[in-house]
């Protein structure tokens, strides 16, 4: 079956750092592209960052310079190191791989992330 | 950065009606759009790529339409399953954007 699924969410305080993991299962994470999708709470759906096949990565002006996406091919694992977080940051976030030229399937089940003091 | 409106932003519906969503881009995107469906505390799911794709096991209820900066996508006999989130996404152009989403209630 082809499925991600997301870990590393919880409660940081402002300021502090976060590393989120998506493993996946039935394809090769490295041969695909793969992003970090994130929902704030009751809002909607905003696209965070992505990484290509090739290795090369682009993230959203909101999260450019404290998130890194990145990923193990050893581990089959996708991981978006959260850094200098903020109250706005809150939000559940999802992995997808991402079919080029951009559409999102599978979705993972999503982990929360709160920046709260 | 493309500004994705959707609209209605809420509805309400019967089963076995007809329901359709529109979504407009604030520039021309081609037919690159999608639309997903997401039901309350649940990840979304896919539902149609390149404006009128039915992704793989979505029912044939599910249909998509437009390009350009118009597209729509219509539920033909809405189901109880199908009360939901709905949200378009484009992917011509970087950063990719969802539009605010349409809640479809039961009326």
């Amino acid at each position: 079956e082809v499925q991600v699924v997301e870990s590393g969410g919880g409660l940081i305080q402002p300021g502090g750092s976060l590393r989120l993991s998506c493993v996946a299962s039935g394809f090769i994470v490295s041969s695909n592209y793969m992003s970090w999708v994130r929902q704030a709470p009751g809002k909607g759906l905003e696209w965070v960052s992505v990484i290509y096949s090739g290795g090369d990565t682009h993230s959203a002006d909101s999260v450019k310079g404290r998130f890194t996406i990145s990923r193990d091919n050893s581990k089959n694992t996708l991981y978006l190191q959260m850094n200098s977080l903020r109250p706005e940051d809150t939000a559940v976030y999802y992995c997808a791989r991402l079919w080029a030229p951009g559409w999102f399937d599978p979705w993972g089940q999503g982990t929360l992330v709160t920046v709260s003091s | 950065d493309i500004q994705m409106t959707q609209s209605p932003s809420s509805l309400s519906a019967s089963v076995g009606d007809r329901v359709t969503i529109t979504c407009r881009a604030s520039q021309g995107i081609s037919s690159w759009l999608a639309w997903y469906q997401q039901k309350p505390e649940k990840a979304p799911k896919s539902l149609i790529y390149a404006a009128s794709s039915l992704q793989s096991g979505v029912p044939s209820r599910f249909s998509g339409s437009g390009s350009g900066t118009e597209f729509t996508l219509t539920i033909s006999g809405l189901q109880p399953e199908d009360f939901a989130t709905y949200y378009c996404q484009q992917y011509n152009t970087y950063p990719l954007t969802f539009g605010g989403g349409t809640k479809v209630e039961i009326k």
